[in-house]
């Protein structure tokens, strides 16, 4: 069964360093998303791409953040200089059309910041 | 905009009883409503979603839910609780065009008593 992959499943970085979460999403999907949710808290919107651009976000990715599909299988997730606060599971999802289909998720990369 | 709440953020059923999860959602277009779950150390998997068809869903693993618009809930049910039912499930709404994302709610912890 396809299925979504994260790698790595859990990283640690210090405080100002940049991260780049990676994510292969189901190779016939055409929407891509990625998700956080914070330990304890509700899983929050980040940002959707689509067409090679990003087709929505949240408030909470700010310039601190960038996605990018470098190849035509990974989606990334780059965090800039990193917070104590964006410490959070991070989900890549992946869809076959928009809002009315079933998102498809990885099971998360665990991002520590110390 | 639209958001979602979920009535308590733990349930315990016995085995064998009736599990019932909370949902309402608030939105200014007609939504389309999602329940995902969550196994530990595992991503988001979907049991079922409404898409403006029948108002009865029926999902995976002996899940339904029904759509109410009047009461604007979207509630999870399952006749006899499972010991593998216990897991976290998060309801979810989506009311934009194209890639938006999810606004996902809180998340309710179903235990489930031997």
């Amino acid at each position: 069964e396809p299925e979504v992959t994260q790698t790595p499943s859990h990283q640690v970085t210090q405080m100002g360093q940049e991260v780049i979460l990676r994510c292969v999403p189901i190779s016939n999907h055409l929407y891509f998303y990625w998700y956080r949710q914070i330990l304890g808290q509700k899983v929050e919107f980040l940002v959707s791409f689509y067409n090679n651009e990003i087709s929505e976000k949240s408030e909470i990715f700010d310039d601190q953040f960038s996605v990018e599909r470098p190849d035509g299988s990974n989606f990334t997730l780059k965090i800039r200089s990193t917070k104590l606060e964006d410490s959070a599971m991070y989900f890549c999802a992946s869809s076959e059309a928009g809002r009315n289909t079933e998102a498809f998720f990885g099971q998360g990369t665990r991002l520590t910041v110390v | 905009a639209q958001s979602v709440t979920q009535l308590g953020s733990h349930v315990s059923v016995s085995e064998g009883a009736l599990v019932l999860l909370r949902c309402n959602y608030s939105s200014s277009v007609p939504p389309y409503l999602f329940w995902y779950v969550q196994y530990p150390n595992q991503g988001l998997q979907l049991l079922l979603k409404y898409t403006s068809a029948a108002t009865l869903v029926k999902g995976i693993n002996g899940f339904e839910a029904e759509f109410k618009k009047s009461e604007t809930s979207f509630h999870l049910t399952k006749p006899s609780a499972h010991m593998s039912d216990a897991a976290e499930y998060f309801c979810a709404v989506s009311e934009g065009g194209g890639a938006d994302g999810l606004t996902f709610g809180k998340g309710t912890h179903l235990i489930i008593q031997p």
